[in-house]
């Protein structure tokens, strides 16, 4: 199996540019989840969905971010307009068994690196 | 949502010793603990977890722990190895803790 696969690995962009981070979870992986890390922060649960609809977006920073899942086999992430503050590593995780309390391992990707300026 | 806490932030221990790190939750209905080791430039990946049903659980040099009246739950690691430096998390369901950097020295 591939595992999650996660798109670019790193990104170098300049304050007010949009970004967009994309994520293919794991064939018949039910749930997706999206994680931001930071040394200050640690790893912050941004959103998940469960059958590709958000349940809880309740950690998304504000109305510059948002996601979606148009299908079961791919997520975006994306930050309109970035700021330097939204430098962080993203990672998308997948899993089976979800709902509102998800019972199952999390796979995570590599992760997106970002970097604003 | 769910608030884990984790202690401690940072650990040292010298190869052979043990290591345990402890964490805390807050929601009384969670009943899934997993255990994520982060190596530098990859994502966490799971070393065990722990259901809500069972109070300990152990595979070869790593046990956990969970007591649910208290609802704290604890990893205990083995005759650490440097190669066990990492840095741990632990989750409650997909909420987790803020990590413990743990350094083996050989």
């Amino acid at each position: 199996d591939a595992g999650v696969i996660q798109s670019p690995r790193h990104e170098v962009t300049e304050m007010g540019q949009e970004v967009t981070l994309r994520c293919k979870p794991i064939s018949g992986h039910n749930s997706l989840f999206w994680y931001r890390q930071t040394m200050m922060r640690g790893l912050e649960l941004l959103i998940y969905f469960n059958n590709n609809v958000p349940i809880d977006d309740s950690g998304m920073p504000e109305d510059r971010f948002s996601a979606k899942m148009p299908n079961a086999s791919f997520s975006t992430l994306k930050i309109q307009p970035s700021e330097p503050r939204d430098s962080a590593v993203y990672f998308c995780a997948s899993s089976q068994g979800g709902g509102a309390r998800g019972t199952g391992e999390l796979f995570f990707g590599e992760g997106s690196r970002l970097t604003v300026l | 949502g769910e608030n884990v806490e984790q202690h401690p932030s940072t650990l040292s221990v010298q190869e052979g010793d043990s290591a345990v790190i402890k964490c805390t939750y807050s929601d009384s209905a969670s009943n899934y603990f997993p255990w994520y080791k982060q190596e530098l430039g990859k994502g966490p990946q799971l070393i065990i977890d722990i259901r809500s049903n069972v109070g300990e659980k152990k595979d070869q040099r790593i046990a956990v722990t969970l007591n649910k009246t208290a609802k704290h739950f604890s990893l205990h690691i083995t005759e650490t190895q440097p190669e066990d430096s990492a840095v741990y998390f632990c989750a409650a369901s997909f909420y987790f803790g803020s990590g413990t950097k743990l350094n083996v020295k050989p």
